[in-house]
């Protein structure tokens, strides 16, 4: 099993541009979440979904946009880059028997 | 609002030296505390997880302690090696969320 994949490692836009970050799953875990780190502030979470068809706001979703049509993908989409976006970004997929967060090994997003 | 505070922000000890991780939080009703281990460019991995009537839980050498009633949780780290330089996050299950609430973790330098 891969776990958690994510897409790409690092990536480097400018101002306005926009990009979709991939997040892959192969564990049928139903609940998945993307958050982003910055340096003293922790993991804050962007967005959620409990289940295909289903996404909801977590705590900083401005500037980005999900959707989740298989239990397996959970893209992530800047709609239009700014600077503040830029940021490690991590997928997780929690296993609900155990509460346990899986997450992916990040993406480096630097926005110029 | 819920709440995990880790202190302290950063540690540096001697190879071989013990070391305790403190986490408390606010976070009511309580559901369930897991510390993670998260390696520089790495995502979190799941150490060990706290339930309310769990007082005490070990894993090779981390031990997590929880004391419910004063909403407090240790993990301490016996006989440090360097493969233990990480951040440690505690992750607080609970307060009528299905969202998690992230402590800013504990930045932890082992040196030889």
């Amino acid at each position: 099993n891969a776990g958690v994949t994510q897409t790409p490692k690092f990536q480097v836009l400018k101002t306005g541009q926009s990009m979709t970050l991939q997040c892959a799953q192969d564990m049928n875990h139903e609940y998945m979440s993307w958050y982003r780190q910055d340096p003293g502030m922790g993991l804050r979470l962007i967005h959620y979904s409990v289940g295909a068809g289903i996404t909801d706001q977590g705590e900083v979703p401005n500037g980005y946009n999900v959707s989740r049509s298989t239990t397996e993908d959970f893209p992530l989409r800047l709609l239009s880059a700014a600077p503040s976006q830029t940021s490690v970004y991590f997928c997780a997929a929690r296993d609900s028997r155990t509460d346990t967060q899986y997450f992916g090994p990040g993406t480096r997003l630097t926005v110029l | 609002k819920n709440q995990v505070e880790q202190s302290p922000q950063s540690l540096i000890i001697l190879e071989g030296k013990n070391c305790t991780l403190q986490c408390n939080y606010t976070v009511s009703p309580f559901s369930n505390l897991r510390w993670y281990k998260q390696d520089t460019g790495r995502g979190p991995v799941s150490l060990t997880i706290m339930t309310f009537s769990e007082n005490t839980k070990s894993n090779g050498r981390y031990t997590a302690t929880l004391d419910a009633d004063t909403k407090q949780s240790s993990l301490h780290i016996t006989a440090s090696q360097l493969s233990d330089s990480a951040s440690y996050i505690c992750v607080v299950s609970g307060g009528g969320s299905y969202i998690p609430t992230f402590g800013r973790g504990t930045s932890l330098i082992v040196h030889p």
